[in-house]
């Protein structure tokens, strides 16, 4: 799987869009660009996932560029409780095996 | 029903106790997966099952022994830990018959295990 680079950390206004950036400048044709949050003590949460059109969903926007080398998370209207860890994680299709890197742990303040 | 469930929440035990971690999932998922997660990095892998069947192992050490008993349930079973082993036990679950482009994995809420 393609290795992926996220900043440490970012904050953020409540109401504001939340804009997360990955960096996955080796990924193959093949992978896909999934994301994934993990708000304080519980367990992990799929967002969304795109191979190389943008997706949208009710909880966020994806957009891939059109070289796929990097992608953005958008949450169009933060609230207090996107307050997590996001996830980039570029990986094939096989269901067997998903690894997380370190995340962005975004904060959304009043 | 979208839950995988844990059970237990907490568990305290010695170096030389033996207890078993429980997940659960009735979604009809055939892939079922744990991972270790410590305190402030990301979850790791540890093992996946498909089928039933033992498909990957992340080379974790024999002390951790899981077993999937049917297509809903998931067993970790821990014997002779050690007090670096601490940590937040993670379960989920995916689906492995539908398209390719979506498996996404439904997790439950953890076990956090202290070994004294």
């Amino acid at each position: 799987d393609a290795k992926t680079t996220q900043p440490p950390s970012m904050d953020c206004a409540e109401g504001r869009a939340a804009n997360l950036p990955c960096n996955h400048s080796t990924i193959s044709g093949n992978e896909y660009v999934y994301w994934y949050r993990q708000i304080h003590s519980q367990g992990p949460q799929y967002i969304i996932h795109g191979l190389k059109n943008n997706e949208t969903n009710e909880m966020a926007s994806l957009i891939i560029t059109e070289d796929r080398k990097s992608s953005t998370l958008i949450l169009p209207h933060a609230t207090l409780r996107d307050t997590a860890v996001y996830y980039c994680i570029v990986r094939v299709a096989t269901p067997n095996d998903m690894r997380f890197g370190a995340g962005t742990r975004l904060t959304v303040k009043p | 029903d979208t839950e995988v469930t844990q059970t237990p929440k907490h568990l305290v035990m010695g170096m030389t106790n033996k207890k078993s971690l429980k997940c659960e999932q009735h979604m009809g998922h055939r892939a079922m997966y744990w991972y270790k997660q410590k305190a402030k990095k990301p979850p790791e892998l540890m093992f996946v099952y498909s089928y039933e069947k033992l498909s990957i192992n992340e080379s974790v050490p024999s002390r951790f022994s899981p077993e999937c008993p049917n297509s809903s349930l998931l067993n970790l079973h821990l014997h002779a830990l050690q007090p670096e082993d601490s940590a937040l036990y993670l379960c989920a679950s995916s689906q492995l018959d539908r398209l390719p482009s979506y498996n996404e994995q439904f997790f439950g809420p953890g076990t956090r295990l202290t070994v004294l």
